[in-house]
C-alpha cells in the first residue's frame, strides 16, 4: 500500500536561510508523481512543485526545489531564503500509477514550518 | 489565471440533512478530484473523475455520492450528514490521465451541527 510519511511535525527556520522538509514514500508503483503543497493559516492549499518518477532532473520552482531520490524513496523539499510568509502547514503527496490510470492520491501528515524574523 | 472555483464556501447543516457541493475546474482541465480535510488532519482522497467517468474511488462513505457532467464541472452530494462530516471539502483539477500537477479549489468549509 502507498504511504507517505513526514518525520518532521514542527519546523524553526531563521529568516533568509534555507530549510529542507522531508519526506519519504513506500510504492511498489513504477509511475508515480510526488506533489509539495502549501497550507496557510487561511486554509488553502497551494501548488509548489512537481516531480515524475521519471524524471531525471531535481524539480525547481524559484525558491522551491525538490530533492529527488529515488532509489532511496525520498521526495524532500528545499525552500532557499526563507520569508516570514513561507510560514505554513506543507504537505508532501503521490499519486500511483501515472501511466495505468490510477488516480489516487495520498498526502503525509504534514508538517508546520514556523519562520523566525 | 482561472483557478478552480467552488462554491459554497461555507454551509452549515443540521444531522441527517443533505448538502451539495460544487466544483468548476479549472478550463481544459479533465480530471476532478475531491478531497476531505478534518481539523488539523491532511487531506484525505474521497473521489475522481477522468473525462466524466469515476477514475478511482477512496475513502468516500456510502452516504456520498458524486459525479462530473459534460460541461467537466462536478458535484459531490452528501445525504444524512453527521456530525463527523464537518470537514474542509476541497476540489481539485489537473489535465489528462498522465503526470500533472493538480490544482486545488479554495474548499467549502462544512460544518454539521
Amino acid at each position: 500500500a502507498q504511504k507517505i510519511t513526514q518525520t518532521q511535525p514542527g519546523m524553526f527556520v531563521q529568516e533568509k536561510e534555507a530549510v529542507t522538509l522531508d519526506c519519504t514514500y513506500d510504492t511498489s508503483d513504477q509511475s508515480y508523481g510526488l506533489f509539495w503543497y502549501k497550507q496557510p493559516s487561511s486554509g488553502e492549499m497551494i501548488f509548489l512543485i512537481y516531480q515524475g518518477s521519471y524524471d531525471e532532473q531535481n524539480a525547481t520552482e524559484g525558491r522551491y526545489s525538490l530533492n529527488f531520490q529515488k532509489a532511496r524513496k525520498s521526495a524532500n523539499l528545499v525552500i532557499s531564503a526563507s520569508q516570514l510568509g513561507d510560514s505554513a502547514m506543507y504537505f508532501c503527496a503521490m499519486r500511483e500509477g501515472l501511466r495505468t490510470g490510477g488516480f489516487k492520491t495520498i498526502f503525509g501528515a504534514g508538517t508546520r514550518l514556523f519562520v523566525k524574523a | 489565471a482561472a483557478g478552480v472555483i467552488q462554491s459554497p464556501r461555507h454551509l452549515i447543516k443540521e444531522k441527517r440533512e443533505t448538502a451539495t457541493l460544487k466544483c468548476y475546474p479549472i478550463p481544459r482541465h479533465d480530471t476532478v478530484y475531491w478531497y476531505q480535510q478534518g481539523p488539523g488532519q491532511d487531506p484525505q482522497f474521497l473521489i475522481s473523475f477522468y473525462e466524466k467517468m469515476q477514475s478511482d474511488k477512496g475513502s468516500i462513505p456510502d452516504r456520498f455520492s458524486a459525479q462530473q457532467f459534460s460541461d467537466y464541472h462536478s458535484e459531490l452530494n452528501m445525504s444524512s450528514l453527521e456530525l463527523g462530516d464537518s470537514a474542509l471539502y476541497f476540489c481539485a483539477s489537473s489535465f489528462g490521465q498522465g503526470d500533472y500537477e493538480q490544482y486545488f479549489g479554495p474548499g467549502t468549509r462544512l460544518t454539521v451541527t
